[in-house]
């Protein structure tokens, strides 16, 4: 199977511009979480997407958004870029095993706000 | 959600076991012990996970103390390749959060030829 891929790797964006991150799953997998990784805070959850509703939301400024369409892609958006959303954006798709869940996370997108 | 405690960084030697600890005092009966890994440049990885019993898969091997107030990741034989930060984490299957992983620092494990 394919793994998580994301799109694009690579972004540079101005400040007050908007951006949107792309996120295809692993086939079958019906969730899909993105998360925003900088040095000073690590690994933060932003939101999670299940049956195109979000169903957990981190705790981000509603500049963050995201959606998922029928066939589990999914999209963020970031809308009024700050420098400080320069960060590695992670998506990952869930899978359940027994009472639990396992996370295949992609690549990542490297946004530089500038 | 229960915290877990781990240490900043470790190293260990190329071919010999690594035991990474992870503290978790506050866990309840329902989280289920996790560990990613992050390699450079990557995404973090699904390395193991279990509830009460230890756990055998090809990457690595979980021990879970018997209070599972603690566990530790095994590596059996350390390569290059295993350099990363490792994560330990609890999940609440009683929960909805099932999509959200809480991240802490992590422990950088340290390879050396």
């Amino acid at each position: 199977k394919a793994g998580v891929t994301q799109t694009p790797r690579y972004l540079i964006k101005t400040r007050g511009q908007q951006v949107t991150l792309s996120c295809s799953p692993i086939s079958g997998h019906r969730s899909v979480s993105w998360y925003q990784q900088t040095p000073g805070q690590g690994l933060q959850f932003l939101f999670e997407y299940f049956s195109e509703t979000q169903r957990n939301k981190g705790n981000f400024p509603g500049r963050f958004s995201g959606r998922q369409f029928s066939n589990s892609r999914s999209e963020m958006n970031v809308s009024t870029l700050e420098l400080g959303d320069s960060a590695l954006y992670l998506c990952a798709s869930s899978v359940r095993t027994g009472p639990s869940y396992e996370q295949y996370f992609g690549p990542g997108t490297r946004l530089t706000v500038t | 959600d229960a915290k877990t405690t781990q240490p900043n960084s470790m190293e260990s030697n190329e071919e010999e076991p690594v035991h990474l600890p992870c503290n978790h005092s506050t866990i309840s009966g329902t989280d289920y012990i996790h560990w990613y890994r992050q390699l450079p440049s990557q995404g973090p990885e699904y390395v193991i996970h279990g509830l009460t019993s230890n756990v055998n898969n090809r990457m690595a091997s979980l021990a879970i103390a018997e209070d599972r107030k603690s566990s530790t990741l095994i590596l059996h034989r350390a390569t290059l390749r295993d350099a990363a930060v490792y994560y330990c984490i609890l999940r609440d299957v009683s929960s909805s959060n099932t999509g959200k992983l809480i991240f802490g620092q992590g422990t950088t494990l340290q390879v050396k030829p």
